[in-house]
């Protein structure tokens, strides 16, 4: 069976520190690997995912992922906080063709 | 634009009262599936489509049900809601992604429906 599992339900950080949300997995087979972002009274939007092609995956507005297969991990990771990054991050694995489980989530707070 | 499109966004019903939550996509997506949201639980899949007349069950089917007759649409149908299905709601969509020889979903995701049964 799969399952993602996110330390941490809640995270803050200060503006311009480093972010970090945490996201391990258990999956039998080679895993793919996707973080979402989701902004208040809005649907999940696609930051990143792992293709098997690289194991540190780039993203939109400057977030980063390296996949860890001797940890089985796929934390997530931006250099410098910004305000505007205040939302609910999930972390995902599909195994096969059509079944996706998600990290019950985290909570990124920003502070000023 | 391409979308995935939900309607309605909001809904309040009382127990019993059958109800459909309809999804709508114009990417021409093979895909397609629905999930619910529940604090401190994440999203849980409910039941996805591969396919036009092809659909299977995800992981917290019961009391929903859902059709695919045309590949643009994928309702959800709950037949006699509970109060335990007051939830928020998500359709996605996906095509296929990656090189040959490996199928890559990328979904899409409707902007939700919050359901709440009394």
């Amino acid at each position: 069976a799969q399952s993602v599992t996110q330390l941490g339900s809640h995270v803050s950080v200060s503006e311009g520190a480093l972010v970090l949300l945490r996201c391990n997995y258990s999956s039998s087979v080679p895993p793919y690997l996707f973080w979402y972002v989701q902004y208040p009274n809005q649907g999940l939007q696609l930051l990143l995912k792992y293709t098997s092609a690289a194991t540190l995956v780039k993203g939109i507005n400057g977030f980063e992922a390296e996949f860890k297969k001797s940890e089985t991990s796929f934390h997530l990771t931006k250099p410098s906080a910004h305000m505007s990054d205040a939302a609910e991050y999930f972390c995902a694995v599909s195994v096969g063709l059509s079944q996706f489980y998600f990290g019950t989530g985290t909570s990124l707070t920003v502070i000023p | 634009e391409a979308q995935v499109t939900q309607n309605p966004r909001y809904l309040i019903t009382v127990t019993g009262k059958k109800l459909t939550v309809t999804c709508s996509q114009n990417m021409n997506h093979e895909y397609m599936s629905w999930y619910r949201q529940d604090p401190g639980l994440g999203l849980r899949q409910i039941y996805y489509s591969m396919n036009v007349e092809v659909t299977d069950k995800g992981d917290v089917p019961e009391g929903y049900k859902v059709s695919r007759k045309e590949k643009r649409n994928f309702p959800l149908i709950l037949e006699s809601p509970s109060p335990n299905q007051t939830s928020l709601y998500f359709c996605a969509s996906s095509s296929r992604s990656g090189t040959s020889g490996s199928a890559l979903y990328e979904q899409y995701f409707g902007p939700g429906t919050r359901l709440t049964v009394t």
